[in-house]
């Protein structure tokens, strides 16, 4: 089984409907990131958080928010999507006194 | 201003054709350089992580290399089936890991 599970995997929404992107880990790992990839572009930081009660905006969190649910659960909401939100989102984790980061599988996110 | 830039953005080999792929990178306080593999539809696949210049890591075809600048990953006889987006990041804070956009690497049998 997949140490990082995103769903769903492919999601077409329309404009202006809350959508929420999932993320569970079974590495044990106590940080969690959210991270969306554009074609031409590197993987820009959304959310972080370093444990259930730690929550950070990265570079692009306008539009975005994120729930914390357990050490092993990390959701992404997009309150109102709109079509430059289209891209792939991907979750990971790393764990305190590593750097290593390790990828879910991603979602597909397309708004029409 | 922090950045990676990855070389090149594209790369074509006929398998054993041995190359390099290059990562140059500024930063303030680097904490570490890691490289990733991308296959189409999937998640970055952690592959070395470095942390000083002069350090060097293997894996099968593989062998990563850190200068104060840049950082390269040599691929040895390359196969096919190493046919994958590689991708560079480097970790200036706690938190900040900036990525590359990634060599695009093709392996022909």
């Amino acid at each position: 089984d997949a140490d990082v599970t995103q769903t769903p995997r492919n999601r077409i929404t329309k404009t202006g409907k809350r959508i929420m992107l999932e993320c569970s880990q079974t590495k044990g790992h106590d940080r969690m990131y959210w991270y969306r990839q554009d074609p031409g572009l590197g993987l820009r930081l959304i959310y972080y958080s370093f444990d259930v009660k730690d929550i950070n905006k990265g570079e692009i969190s306008d539009g975005y928010s994120v729930s914390r649910q357990a050490q092993a659960k990390f959701s992404l909401s997009l309150e109102s999507a709109i079509p430059n939100q289209t891209a792939l989102y991907f979750c990971a984790t790393s764990a305190t006194g590593t750097y290593e980061q390790y990828f879910g599988p991603g979602t597909r996110l397309t708004v029409t | 201003e922090d950045q990676v830039t990855q070389s090149p953005e594209a790369l074509r080999l006929q398998e054993g054709e041995s190359s390099s792929l290059n990562c140059s990178y500024t930063v303030s306080g680097l904490r570490g350089l890691f490289w990733y593999r991308q296959d189409p539809g999937k998640g970055p696949e952690f592959l070395f992580t470095l942390y000083s210049a002069g350090e060097e890591k293997e894996k099968e075809r593989l062998k990563a290399t850190l200068t104060k600048k840049e950082s390269f990953l040599h691929i040895t006889a390359p196969k096919p089936e190493d046919s994958a987006t590689y991708l560079c990041a480097v970790q200036s804070g706690t938190y900040k890991y900036i990525f590359g956009t990634g060599t695009r690497l093709k392996v022909l049998a």
